[in-house]
């Protein structure tokens, strides 16, 4: 089936470390997205990426870090500089880059700082 | 201004109850609509997708755009407790990338 997978599902993470999310979809998409939720904020867009090997920052990309070499891959990294990381993060996907094209999800990963 | 404001609810409503949610949005170059459904810790699920103004309907599911107003509605028929989520309004326009998203507004259908 064609969807989009995030893993883990729940991840611990030490203060001062840095710790890798896995996003992969297999819809052909060319734009990749990640947002992060927190209770009473919404969805906020840390990074977009509308084709391989490039990206944009979006709202809150401070203390993250992404890569695209692949179509179907677009891993998030939270730095050790992400001062309050602990929060949902939810991964999405849409088939066209400029925006004008509906986005589907992957069920999230839930960090957590211990 | 927000982009696009959604009231956060919660709404509750007794089963097959019509339910109306609303958001609003300043940016006039939105001209793509999205409603999703989000259960809890799960990632948001597409319900609705519409261009432009006008209606369309999905079996209870109806979204509404009013592009004059910038005012955009989800309408559900026959409410069931499984209806009970959290809703989310999405927009985006050609002459930007991002998808804009209201913070959602938490329904709950009474038995």
């Amino acid at each position: 089936d064609g969807g989009i997978t995030q893993s883990p599902k729940y991840l611990f993470r030490k203060e001062g470390q840095n710790v890798t999310l896995s996003c992969e979809q297999n819809l052909n998409h060319d734009a990749m997205y990640w947002y992060r939720q927190d209770p009473g904020q919404g969805l906020r867009l840390i990074y977009y990426s509308q084709i391989v090997n490039d990206f944009q920052k979006g709202d809150i990309a401070e203390g993250y870090s992404v890569s695209r070499e692949k179509k179907e891959s677009f891993p998030l990294t939270v730095t050790s500089a992400q001062k309050n990381p602990t929060a949902f993060y939810l991964c999405a996907s849409s088939i066209s880059p400029t925006g004008n094209t509906e986005a589907f999800f992957g069920q999230g990963t839930r960090l957590t700082v211990v | 201004q927000k982009e696009v404001e959604q009231d956060p609810g919660p709404l509750s409503v007794p089963e097959g109850a019509i339910v109306s949610l609303n958001c609003t949005y300043s940016n006039s170059a939105f001209q793509y609509f999205m409603w999703y459904r989000q259960y809890s810790r799960k990632g948001p699920e597409l319900l609705m997708y519409t261009y432009s103004s006008g209606n369309k309907e999905d079996g209870r599911f109806t979204a509404q755009v009013d592009k004059s107003s910038k005012y955009i509605s989800l309408f559900i028929r026959d409410s069931q407790p499984s209806d009970s989520a959290t809703y989310l309004c999405a927009m985006s326009s050609n002459r930007d990338d991002k998808i804009i998203f209201g913070k959602g507004t938490r329904l709950h259908i009474l038995p």
